[in-house]
């Protein structure tokens, strides 16, 4: 069975650019998370979607934001890039809201110049 | 809010010794406590998961206990070998929320 992909696995942008990274979950799963891990920082919770809805959100400015498709698979747009946005972006599938294991992908790294 | 810590930042073992990482957490109203692997600049591989109502998991040579009530989880790895060399991550759920709250890592060498 497939994990959770990432694309793409490493991306150059410079400031103010808008980004794009995308997420496809393991099959059958309906629960996307996305975090954010930046140097010295830990790991950083950004977004969930379920069931195509946004269900909660991390402390991040609004000009993070997101989308689930209705096969599941998630988008995650960071527009007006900043330096500090330089970080692992890192995508979690679980089966359903209500279940416990969340399952990472590789994650896309980002650098802003 | 809740806060993960985790002690040591880093350490290095020989090879053969046992490990202990230790984690931390504030707000003892949690759903489960799970423990990840990261090797540099990759994703997160999952370890361990311990339900509130839970003391201990075990793994092959993994350990990990909970003490919800004082807030603290230890994550034993026995006899350590040079392919356990990563960064231990510590994770918290929250009650009624799915957002993980990570602990900083534990970065652990194995030296052979």
């Amino acid at each position: 069975e497939a994990g959770v992909t990432q694309s793409p696995t490493h991306l150059i942008k410079t400031r103010g650019q808008q980004v794009t990274l995308r997420c496809s979950p393991i099959s059958g799963h309906t629960s996307v998370y996305w975090y954010q891990q930046a140097l010295g920082l830990g790991l950083q919770f950004l977004l969930w979607y379920d069931e195509g809805e946004e269900r909660n959100r991390g402390n991040f400015p609004p000009r993070f934001s997101g989308r689930q498709f209705p096969n599941y698979s998630s988008e995650l747009n960071v527009n007006a890039l900043e330096l500090e946005d330089s970080a692992l972006y890192l995508c979690a599938s679980s089966l359903g809201r209500y279940q416990e294991t969340q399952y990472f992908g590789p994650g896309t790294r980002l650098l802003v110049l | 809010k809740q806060e993960v810590t985790q002690i040591p930042a880093a350490l290095s073992v020989p090879e053969g010794e046992n490990l202990v990482l230790n984690c931390s957490f504030t707000d003892s109203a949690i759903y489960n406590l799970q423990w990840f692997r990261q090797d540099p600049g990759k994703g997160l591989t999952s370890l361990l998961l311990i339900q509130s109502s839970q003391r201990e998991q075990t793994s092959g040579r993994l350990n990990a206990s909970l003490d919800k009530s004082s807030g603290r989880s230890t994550l034993y790895i026995a006899a350590s070998q040079p392919g356990d060399s990563a960064t231990y991550l510590c994770a918290v759920r929250p009650y009624g929320n799915n957002r993980l709250a990570f602990g900083k890592g534990n970065q652990v060498v194995v030296i052979p």
